[in-house]
């Protein structure tokens, strides 16, 4: 079957760093991604990797292990407007993309 | 970069009306669209798939009689949630992938519609 976890909630300090983790058991694999949603809008794009590995962006990292169904989200010098929920998900074969339930992350003065 | 639009963002009904939501993907052509609802707090749930010129694939435990899909053209879906009721309040999101295009994020999302049924 399907499902992704991740935590549900985390809460950081402004200026630290913080990492989100995510196992997945799915039917396919074509790559995870990474969303970033604020309450009441739509996700945005962070970061996708399909092989196995660390991606860079900014402040932003996600790394992936394909054998091991686990993938993170590393957000570094936290800032307040980074509260937000973050999406882990999983392309499965096609384009059917399936998400996890997100974890809200609460940043901190 | 590509721009996914939804019509409307926001919307009040009656039990027992129908509401459509458009989708619209205004830079570029979207062959395939996909249909998701959010609950507070909770993740996205895929609803449906929806191709260009063909029926929508729903995903198991969605009503395709209630919940009625057309892609008509390259840019433009829409779902109609028909006879609604107050469980089908919810915050709708739709997007859409850009042929051609397969590495990365290939599906732009739109802003959302938020659908209360009174």
């Amino acid at each position: 079957g399907q499902n992704i976890d991740q935590p549900t909630e985390m809460t950081a300090t402004e200026g630290a760093i913080v990492q989100i983790n995510c196992t997945y058991q799915t039917s396919g694999f074509n790559g995870l991604f990474w969303y970033q949603q604020h309450a009441g809008e739509a996700p945005t794009f962070l970061s996708y990797n399909v092989l196995d590995g660390l991606e860079e962006k900014g402040r932003f990292s996600s790394f992936l292990s394909r054998s091991k169904g686990y993938s993170y989200l590393l957000l570094k010098e936290l800032q307040m407007k980074d509260s937000a929920s973050y999406l882990c998900a999983v392309r499965e074969r096609g384009f059917k993309t399936i998400f996890g339930a997100g974890t809200r992350l609460f940043v901190k003065a | 970069g590509a721009v996914v639009s939804q019509h409307p963002s926001r919307v009040i009904c009656k039990s027992g009306t129908s509401v459509k939501i458009e989708c619209r993907s205004l830079d570029f052509q979207a062959t395939t669209m996909f249909w998701y609802r959010q609950f507070p707090k909770k993740s996205l749930m895929l609803m449906a798939t929806s191709n260009e010129g063909s029926k929508a694939t729903y995903e198991q435990g969605v009503e395709k009689d209630k919940f009625l899909i057309n892609h008509a053209s390259l840019t433009l879906s829409t779902l109609t949630v028909t006879s609604a009721h107050p469980e089908d309040s919810s915050f709708y999101i739709c997007s859409a992938r850009a042929p051609g295009t397969f590495s990365t994020d290939t599906q732009y999302f739109g802003p959302g519609t938020r659908l209360t049924v009174l």
